[in-house]
C-alpha cells in the first residue's frame, strides 16, 4: 500500500483569493496526478505532474488557473487561483507506481469558496 | 480511447443481501480495470484490480469482480452486504500502454438498509 498525505484537509476561502494544496507521497514516484471531484460527481483529471517537466493539463484546465509544481519525486503542489464558488470541490492527488498498475490516492482537500 | 459506464447511480440493498454494482468499459487495447471505494469525507481506497491472468479477482472486505472480455464488463459483487459497505464506488480503466491515464465512471452510491 501507499501513504499519501494532503494539506490542508479542508479550507473555506473567499472569492478572488488563491489556495495552494500540498501533496506528499511516501515513496519516489515518477507520475503524480491531480483530480477534481465536484459535489456528487466523479473524478476529473486536472493534470499529470512529472518531476522535471511541465505539468500536462487536460482539456478545460489551464496553467494560469491551476499552476502545479513538482520539485522532487515525493512532493507536488496544486494552486487554485482567483477562486470563485464554482471551484468548490474536493481536490485529490494520486500517484502511479511502476509495476503496480493502480493509482494511490490522498485523502483529498475539501475546498469551499464563498 | 477508454471509457467507463456505471449503470445505476444509486443502489440500495438490504443488509445480508447480494451486492451487484455494474461496470462496462470501452478500450481499444487490453485494459487494466479497478474498483475503488470512497467512504464519506475520505479519499479513494482500492478494492480490487484486474491486470492479467485470472479473470475473477478478489478484493478487500469480501468483494470480488469478474472480467468478462466478451461482455466488456467488470461487475463488482459481494454475497452479503454489511452496513459498513455503504459508500460511493467507482470503476476505473486504464490502458496498458498509455502511462497510467485513468478514466473513472460516474460512481454508484450504495445504501445498505438494516
Amino acid at each position: 500500500s501507499a501513504v499519501i498525505s494532503q494539506k490542508p484537509s479542508r479550507d473555506i476561502c473567499q472569492r478572488g483569493t488563491s489556495l495552494t494544496i500540498q501533496c506528499q507521497v511516501d515513496s519516489q514516484v515518477t507520475m503524480m496526478f491531480w483530480y477534481r471531484q465536484q459535489p456528487g460527481q466523479s473524478l476529473t483529471l486536472i493534470a499529470t505532474a512529472n518531476q522535471g517537466s511541465e505539468a500536462t493539463y487536460e482539456s478545460g484546465f489551464v496553467i494560469d488557473k491551476f499552476p502545479i509544481s513538482r520539485p522532487n519525486l515525493t512532493f507536488s503542489t496544486l494552486t487554485v487561483s482567483n477562486m470563485s464558488p464554482e471551484d468548490s470541490s474536493i481536490y485529490l492527488c494520486s500517484d502511479s507506481r511502476r509495476g503496480q498498475g493502480e493509482q494511490f490516492f490522498g485523502p483529498g482537500t475539501r475546498l469551499t469558496v464563498l | 480511447a477508454q471509457s467507463v459506464t456505471q449503470l445505476g447511480s444509486h443502489v440500495s440493498v438490504s443488509e445480508g443481501a447480494l451486492v451487484l454494482l455494474r461496470c462496462n468499459y470501452s478500450s481499444s487495447v487490453p485494459p487494466y480495470l479497478f474498483w475503488y471505494v470512497q467512504y464519506p469525507n475520505q479519499g479513494l481506497q482500492l478494492l480490487l484490480k484486474y491486470t492479467t491472468g485470472a479473470t475473477l479477482v478478489k478484493g478487500i472486505n469480501g468483494f470480488e469482480a469478474e472480467f468478462k472480455k466478451s461482455e466488456t464488463s467488470f461487475h463488482l459483487t459481494k454475497p452479503s452486504a454489511h452496513m459498513s459497505d455503504a459508500a460511493e464506488y467507482f470503476c476505473a480503466v486504464t490502458a496498458t500502454n498509455t502511462g497510467n491515464q485513468f478514466y473513472f465512471g460516474t460512481g454508484t452510491s450504495l445504501t445498505v438498509i438494516p
